[in-house]
């Protein structure tokens, strides 16, 4: 049963460390994209690949967000220096180009405190 | 431009009867349409798709949804509740590679 895996599920941090988070797409998947939970907000994208090429981060801050793909089987977010504001639960979702459904991992809850 | 209304923020219904979640959609075009569920501090799990093939969609868990074009409906349904679907649902639109969301509904099951 393919799924999408992210680590760390739960993170807590201290105002201003470097938050690292991990996604795995599902093998065979071309497509991810990195989501943000919060009440107040709902689910908000911040950033999608293809082919491991970013193609839109419009929703990302840009001076403390950044996302990449090292290679095929890892996507990566990172936060430097993280915020209390930051604090959310981050969701990696995966897809094939051409079909539009998304698959979610599990999500990383990140406290910032 | 393409948009997502769910109409109830809370849905309570009694163990063993029928669910209905209420969604409206907007868009320029035929578009792709999903409803994806969400139990409690868990991630977010595909129940059913539409993609013109049929407009009635049978989902996982005993759900399914009717496409109404006329009335930009795409409403879910569940002929009996179990205690297990409480869990916020969310209704989607796919515009290119994005996914327009809904507000969701919290769905209240009571013994």
């Amino acid at each position: 049963d393919a799924r999408v895996t992210q680590t760390p599920r739960h993170k807590v941090t201290e105002m201003g460390q470097e938050v690292t988070m991990r996604c795995q797409p599902i093998l065979g998947h071309n497509t991810v994209f990195w989501y943000r939970q919060t009440m107040m907000q709902g689910l908000e994208l911040l950033a999608y690949f293809r082919n491991r090429a970013p193609l839109d981060d419009s929703g990302m801050p840009k001076d403390r967000f950044s996302a990449e793909m090292p290679d095929a089987t890892l996507a990566t977010l990172k936060i430097q220096p993280s915020e209390p504001r930051d604090s959310a639960v981050y969701f990696c979702a995966s897809g094939r180009s051409g079909a539009d459904t998304q698959y979610f991992g599990p999500g990383t809850r990140l406290t910032v405190l | 431009a393409q948009s997502v209304t769910q109409l109830d923020s809370h849905v309570s219904v009694s163990e063993g009867t029928p669910v209905l979640l209420r969604c409206n959609y907007s868009s320029s075009y035929s578009p792709s349409l999903f409803w994806y569920v969400q139990h409690p501090n868990k991630g977010l799990q595909l129940l059913l798709k539409y993609t013109s093939a049929a407009t009635l969609v049978k989902g996982i868990n005993g759900f399914e949804a009717e496409f109404k074009k006329s009335e930009t409906s795409f409403h879910l349904t569940k002929p009996s509740a179990h205690m297990s679907d409480a869990a916020e649902y969310f209704c989607v639109v796919s515009v290119d590679y994005q996914l327009i969301w809904g507000a969701g509904t919290k769905l209240i099951i009571k013994p």
